[in-house]
């Protein structure tokens, strides 16, 4: 079965200062991997996804992924971190055979001023 | 483009009435639409699987008769909570699959559904 892990409930972060939000994944076959956040009371917004190509993955708000094979990591970052950035932040595996989502717990990033 | 809505945003019901919420996919056509629930501080959990044209795939453990799934159009799908119970209180979240040379890529999120049920 599929699944993705997010080790953090929480991380805090100075603002300016870099970010990392962790993921592992658990697939069989190639993976489709997915960043998402949500903001309090919202849905979820689309960040990033990997597919194929490129390790590195850059999507909205100045975020990216690093798709790393080997450690099944697929670890979302950000060079400087805003106080906007505060939200929930969830990681997501796509299963094919059941055409569906499986989602990690969520982290919660706190960006301190 | 990939937009996504819902509605209501916010209901607020007695107990034992029915309360429908609808999603619509915006600016694309979705054959398969999503509907999470996600209860404060957790993850989203899978409640159901809509297809358009056809009986919705429910995970194990959700009611069918209980939350009704409707996909009537590539574009609208409705979930009511049929008899709503204190306990049927979340945040109900859907989502549409983006299709992209035939397979279902992207997930899009509608903004939420907050219910509660008195």
């Amino acid at each position: 079965a599929q699944s993705v892990a997010q080790p953090e409930d929480q991380v805090n972060v100075a603002e300016g200062n870099p970010l990392t939000v962790k993921c592992t994944y658990s697939v069989s076959g190639n993976p489709y991997l997915f960043w998402y956040v949500q903001y309090p009371n919202r849905g979820l917004q689309f960040l990033l996804k990997y597919i194929t190509g490129d390790n590195l993955v850059k999507g909205s708000y100045g975020f990216e992924a690093e798709f790393n094979k080997s450690q099944t990591s697929f670890h979302l970052k950000k060079p400087s971190a805003l106080v906007s950035d505060s939200a929930l932040y969830f990681c997501a595996v796509r299963d094919f055979d059941f055409n569906k989502f499986y989602f990690g717990s969520g982290t919660k990033l706190n960006v301190k001023p | 483009g990939a937009v996504v809505s819902q509605h209501p945003s916010r209901v607020i019901c007695k107990s034992g009435t029915s309360v429908k919420i609808e999603c619509r996919s915006l600016d694309f056509q979705a054959t398969t639409m999503f509907w999470y629930r996600q209860f404060p501080k957790q993850s989203l959990m899978l409640m159901a699987t809509s297809n358009e044209g056809s009986k919705a795939t429910y995970e194990q453990g959700v009611e069918k008769d209980k939350f009704l799934i409707n996909h009537a159009s590539l574009t609208l799908s409705t979930l009511t909570v049929t008899s709503a119970h204190p306990e049927d209180s979340s945040f109900y979240i859907c989502s549409a699959s983006l299709l992209v040379a035939g397979v279902q890529e992207t997930q899009y999120f509608g903004p939420g559904t907050r219910l509660l049920v008195l």
